[in-house]
């Protein structure tokens, strides 16, 4: 993707195993949360999002937690795939409801077989 | 699956000239953007667009940005005198809001290359 991984952290995962990605957030008036995943060549593409009331949401084979005492989000992937290998974003909405959105740095998975 | 769709998706233009990026966002949607991610950096937000009008724009959104929706489909971004800095992946996102679930849906973005 156009984060070419020379300056992100690295997350190498064996394929089958679970991943944790984690994420410090900014703002503590942030109240909702999203994760992204960027593959080479693509945008970002939706996983899962929470909201502040909340601290654990679940889809499928993902995970999101939320500990808002230390602004901490992290997103676990279970048996985790060649597919999931991307760069990982958190972002958090800003201001109004449907606001501008703030990306974290991302994280590179790599997956190996 | 409903997608955000941009064209083009290179663009290369000489430093000084207008380019115009195109999107059209999902049909149901309510609120529009645009990001940009200079090579090896964070997206970055640059504006938001709801009911017709410029709802929330950063400190990089200046008077040589402009954003439009000219029909009901269309969702446009025109930078009037490109920089050598303009060079970044631009990306169209929409969400109609309300629940969980839906986030923000992005489009897989224009590389623009001012040279």
């Amino acid at each position: 993707g156009e984060n070419v991984g020379l300056h992100l952290p690295t997350l190498s995962v064996q394929e089958g195993d679970n991943s944790i990605i984690n994420c410090a957030y900014s703002n503590s008036a942030s109240d909702y949360f999203i994760w992204y995943k960027q593959e080479s060549g693509k945008g970002p593409q939706f996983i899962i999002d929470i909201r502040s009331n909340m601290d654990k949401r679940q889809g499928q084979r993902v995970t999101v937690l939320l500990n808002k005492t230390v602004k901490h989000l992290s997103l676990q992937i279970a048996a985790t795939q060649p597919g999931d290998s991307a760069v990982y974003f958190c972002a958090e909405n800003i201001g109004d409801s449907w606001g501008k959105l703030q990306f974290g740095a991302g994280t590179q998975v790599v997956v190996t077989p | 699956e409903p997608e955000v769709t941009q064209t083009p998706s290179h663009q290369v233009t000489q430093m000084g000239q207008e380019v115009i990026l195109r999107c059209v966002p999902i049909s149901n949607h309510l609120y529009f953007y645009w990001y940009r991610q200079i090579l090896g950096q964070k997206v970055e937000f640059l504006v938001s667009f709801y009911n017709n009008e410029i709802s929330e724009k950063s400190e990089i959104f200046d008077d040589q940005f402009s954003v439009e929706r000219p029909d009901g489909s269309n969702f446009t971004l025109k930078i009037r005198s490109t920089k050598l800095e303009d060079s970044a992946m631009y990306f169209c996102a929409s969400t109609q809001g309300g629940h969980l679930g839906y986030g923000y849906t992005f489009g897989s973005g224009t590389r623009l290359t001012v040279v």
